[in-house]
C-alpha cells in the first residue's frame, strides 16, 4: 500500500508569491490533515479535511486555505508569502471508519519544505 | 484550549538503558493516543497507538496510559543510538474538534554509545 505522497517535496519562493502544495492520501482515506512545522513552535495544526469539506480549522490567517477533492486528495495555498512562512508543511492521512471514528491513526507524508527569501 | 504537554527534555540514555518519555493531557474526552518518531528533517513516523488503561507492548516499545491521571508513557527498553529521536505524543479529540490530533512539543532523545 502506497503512503502519503506530497509533492514537490521542496520549493524555493519569494516574499508576495503564492504557493500551492499537494497531499494524496493513502488508498482509503478520507481525512487529511496539514500541519507547519517550525524549530520554533513545533507542528501547528492549519486544517482538516474529511470527504471535501473542511472540519476543523487552525489559528492561522486567512492567506492559508485548503481544499480536498472527491478523491481525497487534498492541497493547500498559502497566498501573499511572508519570510515566516518558512517551514516544513506536513501532510497527514488517517481513515475514519464508523460511528465512533475509533481508528484515527494518522500517517505522515514527507513534507514539503518551503523556504521563503 | 486542549493541550497535550510532554516532558521538555532533552533525554540522554546510554545504550542499552530504558527511556522514559511522559505526555499528559487536558481533554477527559480523548480516546485514542499516539507516539510518533522524528529524526531530524524527516516527516513523523508512527510508532505506537494506545487506546485502553494499560500496557501494550511491541518490541521494544510499552505504551502506557492512564485515563484517570490523564497520563500517557512510552518505554523505550534496550534503547538504541538509532532511537535518538525527537518523540512525540500526539491525543485524539472529541465534540467539536472531532478528527483533530492534538500534539506535544515533543521529547529529544539522545542514546550515546
Amino acid at each position: 500500500k502506497a503512503g502519503v505522497t506530497q509533492t514537490p517535496r521542496y520549493l524555493i519562493k519569494t516574499r508576495g508569491q503564492q504557493v500551492t502544495l499537494s497531499c494524496s492520501p493513502i488508498s482509503g482515506h478520507r481525512s487529511v490533515s496539514w500541519y507547519q512545522q517550525t524549530p520554533g513552535q513545533g507542528l501547528q495544526f492549519l486544517f482538516e479535511y474529511f470527504s471535501e469539506t473542511q472540519r476543523n480549522k487552525g489559528n492561522f490567517p486567512g492567506r492559508f486555505s485548503g481544499r480536498q477533492f472527491s478523491n481525497s486528495r487534498s492541497e493547500m495555498n498559502v497566498s501573499t508569502l511572508e519570510l515566516g512562512d518558512s517551514a516544513l508543511y506536513l501532510c497527514a492521512s488517517s481513515e475514519k471508519g464508523g460511528a465512533l471514528f475509533l481508528n484515527t491513526e494518522a500517517f505522515f507524508g514527507q513534507g514539503t519544505r518551503l523556504t521563503v527569501v | 484550549q486542549k493541550e497535550v504537554e510532554q516532558n521538555s527534555g532533552p533525554l540522554s540514555v546510554p545504550e542499552g538503558a530504558i527511556a522514559s518519555l511522559n505526555c499528559t493531557y487536558s481533554d477527559r474526552g480523548s480516546q485514542s493516543f499516539f507516539w510518533y518518531r522524528q529524526y531530524s528533517g524527516k516527516s513523523p513516523e508512527l510508532i505506537m497507538s494506545i487506546y485502553s488503561n494499560g500496557d501494550k507492548e511491541d518490541g521494544r516499545f510499552t505504551a502506557q496510559l492512564n485515563k484517570a491521571s490523564q497520563y500517557v508513557s512510552l518505554l523505550i527498553r534496550d534503547s538504541q543510538p538509532s532511537d535518538s529521536a525527537t518523540y512525540l505524543c500526539a491525543v485524539d479529540s472529541r465534540g467539536s474538534t472531532l478528527g483533530r490530533l492534538y500534539f506535544g512539543r515533543g521529547t529529544q532523545l539522545t542514546v550515546w554509545p
